[in-house]
């Protein structure tokens, strides 16, 4: 029931196109839902986050859909750029407690 | 913004010696920071929840003695690994909350090799 699960494991998108990753989630507790960027020998980077009382949030080219009732939420990058390549883990957690990551996403843009 | 730093970015030792590896909140406090392992292609797992002035919180299967963790003061948690060998060779990965409320910020990791 912690689990998190992320599709596709990996992903190729060319240049200006529109990039979609997306996890599931079991436990209705989760509170927060993070998106973060990996590249390689780096740390995560927080790149948007959504909370369960809205549906959709959108920073720039980034937009998170929030779907309450079927458990699920996505991450749209859109204009996809050679520079958008990297690792993308979607997270969740309970009230300022441990994040549970998704299995992570590797998505290469192809100019 | 939030910035946590981790040192050293890179650490190679031998096999049966330990390494401590700093996690620093440079510009919050954190009561609690978290340590992650991460092998090559796969996803960040929690290690141990670390908390300043108490004892760590350790996740089911990590080995408590192996993985000392300390957190001194509110911008601190160290993490040491001890009696090192090769299958603990990974990505160490610390992260916290500056904002009390998830909003997780992580350091940029620490990459040890055990030979």
């Amino acid at each position: 029931q912690q689990q998190v699960k992320q599709s596709p494991q990996s992903l190729i998108v060319q240049k200006g196109g529109i990039s979609i990753i997306n996890c599931a989630y079991e436990n209705t507790a989760f509170d927060y839902f993070p998106w973060y960027q990996q590249f390689p020998g780096k740390g995560p980077a927080l790149l948007i986050a959504i909370r369960p009382d809205v549906s959709e949030k959108k920073e720039g080219r980034f937009t998170i859909s929030f779907n309450k009732s079927a458990k699920q939420f996505s991450l749209h990058i859109m204009d996809s750029q050679p520079g958008d390549s990297a690792t993308y883990f979607c997270a969740a957690s309970n009230q300022g407690g441990k994040l549970i990551f998704g299995q992570g996403t590797e998505l290469s843009v192809k100019p | 913004g939030a910035v946590v730093s981790q040192h050293p970015s890179r650490v190679i030792c031998k096999s049966g010696t330990s390494v401590k590896i700093e996690c620093r909140s440079l510009d919050f406090q954190a009561t609690t920071m978290f340590w992650y392992r991460q092998f090559p292609k796969q996803s960040l797992m929690l290690m141990a929840t670390s908390n300043e002035g108490s004892k760590a919180t350790y996740e089911q299967g990590v080995e408590k003695d192996k993985f000392l963790i300390n957190h001194a003061s509110l911008t601190l948690s160290t993490l040491t690994v001890t009696s090192a060998h090769p299958e603990d060779s990974s990505f160490y990965i610390c992260s916290a909350d500056p904002t009390g409320g998830s909003g997780y910020t992580f350091g940029s990791g620490t990459r040890l090799t055990v030979v």
